[in-house]
């Protein structure tokens, strides 16, 4: 499993655009990476999926580059609400069945007024 | 639609106490589980995951133990509970195949806080 590298914390002010970067020198071939959400409380929460270069939902996007060794969570326009733990996780879900993912610590992001 | 089940959603035990969580799964089958604790600050730790009845693996040795009586329940137990264990307790499921169902990802339950004392 590939450890994942990943700023502590971040700040940030509503209406901006945030980037997350985590550094995965490890990837392996079939390891997928994937970023969570986690609110005080809460269990954590799945934003974005992606295996190489660009993905885009309805909540955020993600980039990885074509060495695959780190990825850039970006969310557009941040708001109060968006203020969390983000979890990047790096992990192989084709081949590994038991489909294992193991969290780093995260990174807090706080979004000011 | 796929939902996962944790209770209670507090909970606080004394010293030396049993302790019986748990989690159930409704609208798939044949579901991977997973029991994480969160300590105060961040970081989830896997404590065990299951890919089928009966069948446990554990990634910390402790005082807690998991078992899977049926395919989609998920019960977190321990015999004496320990100061050590307090914290979030967090249930997780996903699925067998991740090539039917992209993309692949956990989905949580809502947790349980559990403080010892």
């Amino acid at each position: 499993l590939a450890k994942t590298t990943q700023p502590i914390s971040m700040d940030s002010y509503e209406g901006q655009e945030v980037n997350i970067t985590c550094s995965h020198n490890n990837i392996a071939t079939n390891d997928y990476i994937t970023w969570y959400q986690q609110f005080p409380s809460q269990g954590p929460r799945f934003i974005i999926q992606g295996y190489k270069t660009k993905v885009t939902n309805e909540v955020a996007s993600l980039f990885i580059p074509a060495d695959r060794k780190s990825s850039t969570l970006s969310l557009p326009r941040v708001s109060l609400s968006d203020t969390a733990v983000y979890y990047c996780l790096v992990g192989d879900l084709i081949y590994n069945q038991g489909g294992k993912l193991i969290f780093g610590q995260g990174t807090e992001l706080s979004v000011k007024p | 639609s796929q939902t996962i089940h944790q209770w209670p959603a507090t909970l606080v035990q004394p010293v030396g106490s049993p302790l019986s969580l748990e989690c159930t799964v409704e609208g798939t089958s044949n579901p991977n589980l997973y029991w994480y604790r969160q300590a105060a600050g961040r970081g989830l730790q896997l404590l065990f995951y299951s890919v089928g009845i009966g069948q446990i693996s554990s990634e910390v040795p402790q005082n807690l133990s998991a078992s899977r009586p049926q395919d989609r329940q998920f019960i977190l137990s321990s015999k004496k509970l320990l100061l050590s264990d307090s914290g979030f307790y967090l249930c997780a499921w996903s699925v067998r195949d991740p090539m039917t169902y992209p993309p692949y990802g956990y989905t949580f339950g809502s947790g349980t806080r559990l403080t010892v004392v």
